[in-house]
């Protein structure tokens, strides 16, 4: 069954580096998603993306967050300085359409020292 | 402000019972509903949907019952396994196609 994978699934880094998380959504999948979650808090909506533009950001996705399709596989967030605050798992998801399924990768804890 | 919202926090559960896990939604705007199953170190794993023209639906274990007039969203888990131990979240959706996610239920399985 296809799955939306993303590397890594690790990542620690000190505040103010520059960090890319990757996601290889499903294949036939048209639109993409990164949400992120705080640890214990619920799943918040940073982006999402389709026809290779941003349709819609969240308060949270400043000028600090860029997303990018490099190619016909890869999707990906870049945090261009980050800060302690941006110590989440980040979540990347695909689904076909619109108000279709939206499936999970499996996360990328993100540590920010 | 217009939010998804779960009853409550956490849910303690015979094995071989029946779960109930509510879910409260607060914007009449939204016509998508999803529950999502959260173990552990991994991402949120699809369960079961529902649109707003349909007040039931039924999968395999599991039935989402969805309440309009109330702004109520419900997931039945039938014999409830150890397996089913999660965090279980609801999520809406407008026509903007993100989803809003619920803080959560945490449903703990006993032996």
């Amino acid at each position: 069954e296809p799955e939306v994978t993303q590397t890594p699934s690790h990542q620690v880094t000190q505040m103010g580096q520059e960090v890319i998380l990757r996601c290889v959504p499903i294949s036939n999948h048209l639109y993409f998603y990164w949400y992120r979650q705080i640890l214990g808090q619920k799943v918040e909506f940073l982006v999402s993306f389709y026809n290779n533009e941003i349709s819609e950001k969240s308060e949270i996705f400043d000028d600090q967050f860029s997303v990018e399709r490099p190619d016909g596989s890869n999707f990906t967030l870049k945090i261009r300085s980050t800060k302690l605050e941006d110590s989440a798992m980040y979540f990347c998801a695909s689904r076909t359409g619109g108000q279709e399924t939206q499936y999970f990768g499996p996360g990328t804890r993100l540590l920010v020292l | 402000g217009e939010s998804v919202g779960l009853h409550l926090p956490t849910l303690s559960v015979q094995e071989g019972d029946n779960s109930i896990i509510n879910c409260a939604y607060s914007n009449s705007a939204s016509d998508y509903f999803i529950w999502y199953k959260q173990e552990s170190g991994k991402g949120p794993q699809f369960i079961i949907d529902i649109r707003s023209n349909m007040d039931k639906r039924q999968g395999q274990r599991v039935t989402v019952l969805l309440n309009k007039t109330v702004k109520h969203l419900s997931l039945q888990i039938a014999a409830t396994q150890p397996g089913d131990s999660a965090v279980y979240f609801c999520a809406e959706e407008r026509g903007d196609y993100k989803l809003s996610f619920g803080a959560g239920t945490t449903v703990t399985v006993r032996a």
